[in-house]
């Protein structure tokens, strides 16, 4: 089945203590990104990748790294986390970079103490 | 700046047609996208416009006008699970970017 997975589904931490959500997709996409979700702010993009070793920052990348060493891997890490990265988290992909849809994940719910 | 506009909520009537209408503004136009997602789901992909016009998908029909920056999304014979946030987004010059508006949450009551 094509999808894209993202782990963990809920988590709940504290300020300081690294993070990092997986993101897998089994389509051999090239184009995959990060988003949060906001009430009131709808999806916002983090930073997304065009292919393997090309990453690129999106509107609100402060923060948050990412890294693309395989083409189906795109992880999110938070190197310190702050209660202002509270949200909702998608990772979604595409197989064609300008007119493609986008795939999402399930999403991951994070809570930052 | 980038901008999208949508209508934070609507309500409408089970077997009524309803119109969800976005305008934007942005660098440049690569295509605009109309997304649904249920409460507690992911977004799911539900059109897709580049060029001007009406593309129709079964009780979905989405219409694009680039020069007036202006698209909407039009449902037709609404039923209950059609209960949802609408989000419309715009991919500006270079492709590379997605912008979502913050999302339509459509109400459908019977």
């Amino acid at each position: 089945e094509a999808q894209v997975t993202q782990n963990p589904r809920y988590l709940i931490t504290v300020t300081g203590k690294k993070l990092t959500v997986t993101c897998s997709q089994n389509m051999n996409h090239e184009y995959m990104s990060w988003y949060r979700q906001d009430p009131g702010l709808g999806l916002r993009q983090i930073y997304y990748s065009m292919n393997v070793e090309v990453t690129d920052k999106g509107d609100v990348p402060e923060g948050y790294k990412v890294s693309r060493k395989e083409k189906r891997n795109f992880p999110l890490i938070l190197e310190s986390p702050s209660p202002n990265q509270t949200s909702l988290y998608f990772c979604a992909s595409s197989y064609q970079v300008a007119s493609g849809e986008l795939f999402f994940g399930e999403g991951s719910r994070l809570t930052v103490l | 700046g980038q901008n999208i506009d949508q209508p934070t909520e609507m309500t409408a009537t089970e077997g009524a047609i309803v119109q969800i209408n976005c305008t934007y503004q942005t660098s440049g136009f690569n295509g605009l996208f109309w997304y649904q997602q249920h409460a507690g789901e992911a977004p799911t992909f539900l059109s897709y416009n580049v060029l001007d016009g009406l593309e129709e998908k079964g009780r979905f029909s989405s219409f694009l006008s680039r020069s007036k920056g202006y698209s909407y999304l039009l449902l037709k014979e609404l039923q209950m699970k059609d209960s949802a946030s609408y989000l419309c987004a715009v991919k500006p010059t270079g492709g590379f970017k997605t912008i979502f508006g913050a999302g339509t949450r459509l109400f459908v009551k019977a």
